[in-house]
């Protein structure tokens, strides 16, 4: 049964520092791994999406990476903006469970100005 | 459609009543998911179509619980005799296919049941 760990379950910082998020995972047959973003009452926006071929994915500010062989995927954000304060999701669909996206229960973060 | 489209946005009920919450999916999306989220929770599988295989009900929590999916698109989640444990936030997204290409969320909805 996939579990899904991250670490910390909420995380304060001041504007401007660069932050990293951990994402843990015990079945490596997974597709690909999958970052999240949800503000409060929202829907799931996707942020970085991993295949499992690769070793990261970056978009502006976000870098995803993933390390299968350690159960492992870390999310850096860079230059942190009072803007990016949400709850972070990881998740990982794995290959004998239809796809299904099995999620950890996230890290909020709250970046101060 | 652009994106995952869910509707209602928020639905307020009377314990015992049925709701039905519907899920449009992205045009040519085959596979489809529906996930509970609680107040202070993570998100809890609920159930999943992909294309005309049989759907994988293994997270409904009760019986009172059912969806369908009409022609391959747009799916219904059903829930009879609501509960106050029932309250929650529905999410619904869907694939290109099962696994390897990402997955888009709605909205939600937002089930109060009083």
């Amino acid at each position: 049964k996939q579990e899904v760990t991250q670490i910390p379950a909420a995380l304060s910082v001041p504007e401007g520092e660069n932050l990293v998020l951990n994402c843990s995972f015990t079945d490596s047959a997974i597709y690909n791994l999958q970052w999240f973003r949800q503000d409060p009452g929202k829907g799931l926006t996707s942020l970085l999406l991993i295949q499992s071929s690769q070793r990261e994915q970056t978009s502006g500010r976000l870098n995803a990476s993933l390390d299968k062989s350690s159960g492992r995927s870390t999310l850096y954000i860079a230059a942190s903006q009072p803007g990016d304060s949400a709850t972070y999701l990881c998740a990982a669909p794995i290959y004998n469970q239809g796809g299904k996206l099995i999620f950890g229960q996230g890290t909020e973060l709250s970046v101060k100005p | 459609g652009a994106g995952v489209s869910q509707s209602p946005s928020n639905k307020v009920t009377e314990k015992g009543k049925d709701v039905e919450l519907r899920c449009d999916p992205i045009s040519g999306h085959t596979a489809l998911y529906w996930y509970r989220q609680s107040l202070g929770q993570g998100l809890e599988f609920l159930i999943y179509f992909q294309g005309n295989s049989a759907p994988d009900k293994s997270g409904l929590p009760s019986d009172r619980f059912s969806a369908e999916r009409t022609g391959g698109s747009v799916s219904t989640l059903t829930i009879q005799r609501t509960q106050q444990e029932d309250s929650a936030v529905y999410l619904c997204a869907s694939s290109l296919e099962v696994g390897g290409y990402g997955y888009t969320f709605g909205s939600g909805t937002r089930l109060t049941v009083v």
